[in-house]
Formats: structure tokens, sequence, C-alpha cells
């Protein structure tokens, strides 16, 4: 079981915008590690979405933010569009767990 | 642009030894990066399973200590995993991913590899 928590599934029509949390804890994303977003579209592997909280890689469109807060972070995607629909995961890092990386339970985003 | 492939058996039998390679082009895998293994059951989430330094220092999934071993050969521009008495329950795909400093994220992974345990 996985130390983040996500929603199973979150859903939109095109043009709006929806957000996924990230619930964690005072060992991993409340003890000030850093937290990132995957997005992995089916049958490939995940791409860096962002990074370090709310950073974007190039070539990532200005669609997708990211924030942290506490011990949750989330991601928001404005603008929906019917190729947003994948699977998304949170990662960041768990001091109870010698700093090993941890990912999110992952979202299924479905664009109605 | 530094690309990573995995390369290994696509099957192994309960009780052995799952051993991977990724290949490292494009760029150095002497610089300071962590090197990373993340898989992924069928059907299921990531997991996060260990990573090794530009120096050697390994860090692992607890629930995996014992088994686990990521290596690094520089002279042949690669890194390894090794998973010892597998079971039923390591089938997953097994991705090789670079992360440049923990607050950069993973930001270069393979294409992903499928390691299936059955006799």
């Amino acid at each position: 079981q996985s130390v983040l928590t996500q929603p199973p599934s979150v859903s939109g029509a095109p043009g709006q915008r929806v957000t996924i949390s990230c619930t964690g804890s005072s060992s991993n994303i409340g003890a000030g590690y850093d937290v990132h977003w995957y997005q992995q579209l089916p049958g490939t592997a995940p791409k860096l979405l962002i990074y370090g909280n709310s950073n974007r890689p190039s070539g990532v469109p200005d669609r997708f933010s990211g924030s942290k807060s506490g011990t949750s972070a989330s991601l928001a995607i404005t603008g929906l569009r019917a190729e947003d629909e994948a699977d998304y995961y949170c990662q960041s890092y768990d001091s109870s767990l010698s700093s090993s990386g941890v990912f999110g339970t992952g979202t299924k985003v479905t664009v109605l | 642009q530094v690309q990573l492939q995995e390369s290994g058996p696509g099957l192994v039998k309960p009780s052995g030894t799952l051993s991977l390679t990724c290949g490292v082009s494009g760029g150095s895998i002497s610089s300071s990066n962590y090197w990373s293994w993340v898989r992924q059951p069928p059907g299921k989430g990531l997991e996060w399973i260990g990573e090794i330094d530009h120096s050697g220092s390994t860090n692992y999934k607890p629930s995996l200590m014992g088994r686990i071993t990521i290596s690094v050969d520089k002279s042949k521009k690669q890194f390894s995993l090794r998973l010892t008495s597998v079971t039923a329950a390591d089938t997953a795909v097994y991705y090789c991913a670079r992360d440049p400093a923990r607050s950069l994220g993973l930001d270069v992974w393979g294409q992903g590899t499928t390691v299936t345990v059955s006799s």
C-alpha cells in the first residue's frame, strides 16, 4: 500500500478544470520533500509532468499546474482536452522508509 | 539527449533471480544523477524499488531489502537490477529512469520491459 493517497478517478468535460489531490504525511510531503507528477498514457512509460511541486519541464503545456501545502499536493488541469485522458501519479520521498521514493496510488482522468 | 533502454529475460521461474540491465546513451552515466528502477504490476500503479547514485551508493525500498541489488558498470554505461527469490508478485513491467536530483523528478525513462515470474 502506498503512503501517498490519490482519488482513483476524476472526470470532466472538454474545456473544464479538474484537480487531483495527493495526500501524504509528516514523513513525506510534510517533511519538505518535493512532489513530482507523472502522466502515463495507456501502454507507455510515465512522463514527467511537474517537478519540484510546481515546475513544468520544457514542452509541457501551461494547462498543467502543481501546488503543495502542508502534507498534501495537487495537480490541476485546465482546459481539459481528450488527449489528457491518462493515469496520473504523484511521487515524493519518505523519511520513515529510509528516504526511499514513494508513488501515489494513481488517478485515472476521464474526459467525458 | 539521454536515452535509456532496459534489457533482460522476459520470463523467470519462481524462486529464481530476476536480472535486468539499463543501457545509457546520449549522456554520461558518471554525472551526478540517481539511476532508478520503478516497476508496475499488471493493472496496478507505479512502485519505486530502488536507486544508485554516481558514487555507487544505493537506496532500496525497505520491503525489498535482502532481495534487491542495484549496481552500475561505468565502462559499459549501464546499471543493473538483481532481484532474488522472485514470486508471482514480482511480475511487472520494469522501468529504469534517471533522477538528476531529488528536486527534479524522474526526467528520463526507458520504454519498460515485461518480466513474468512463472514456471
